[in-house]
């Protein structure tokens, strides 16, 4: 079964370094996300990307953060500047929203964590 | 405000017993409905959705229930089985998922 796959699993960074997390989304999904969950709580929006721009972003999406699809295959979202509040479990997702479904699939997440 | 939340944080439920897990949401112009299941260490899986033009829509083990009136959803889990085991949440929306605070999914052995 196609899968959502996300690189690093884990990721230490110091307070103001700049992080590039990647995704691979499923390959014939056109609609691609960013999530984040901080320990304990939620899963919250970041931003949802299509055609090679931003759909809708959250209010958390401020202008630290950017997303990217380099090429075919990878979507990234980039942090410029971490702050320790940033430290939470990304995940990426994906969806086809052909034919009306909506399922996102979501990867295993990338683990930030900012000292 | 949140749109989706949880009523129980936790629920501890037999093996073989059917678990009902519920969620309140407070928009009334919601009309997409989502269960996800995260096991620990992974991300949200998809379980089954619903549209807000029924009440009712059955998976395998698994049902989901839409009260417009009173803007209730629960998912129900038939022979509760340890994979089952996991946090679930309830969320809303097509493109911008709106998650709620999650049930974690005690199993009794």
């Amino acid at each position: 079964e196609p899968e959502v796959t996300q690189t690093p699993s884990h990721q230490v960074t110091q307070m103001g370094q700049e992080v590039i997390l990647r995704c691979v989304p499923i390959s014939n999904h056109l609609y691609f996300y960013w999530y984040r969950q901080i320990l304990g709580q939620k899963v919250e929006f970041l931003v949802s990307f299509y055609n090679n721009e931003i759909s809708e972003k959250s209010e958390i999406f401020d202008d630290q953060f950017s997303v990217e699809r380099p090429d075919g295959s990878n979507f990234t979202l980039k942090i410029r500047s971490t702050k320790l509040e940033d430290s939470a479990m990304y995940f990426c997702a994906s969806s086809d929203q052909g034919q009306g479904l909506y399922e996102q699939y979501f990867g295993p997440g990338t683990r930030l964590t900012v000292t | 405000g949140e749109s989706v939340g949880l009523h129980l944080p936790t629920l501890s439920v037999q093996e073989g017993d059917n678990s009902i897990i519920n969620c309140a949401y407070s928009n009334s112009a919601s009309d997409y409905f989502i269960w996800y299941k995260q096991e620990s260490g992974k991300g949200p899986q998809f379980i089954i959705d619903i549209r807000s033009n029924m009440d009712k829509r059955q998976g395998q083990r698994v049902t989901v229930l839409l009260n417009k009136t009173v803007k209730h959803l629960s998912l129900q889990i038939a022979a509760t089985q340890p994979g089952d085991s996991a946090v679930y949440f309830c969320a809303e929306g097509r493109d911008k998922i709106i998650f709620g605070k999650g049930t974690r999914l005690h199993i009794l052995p």
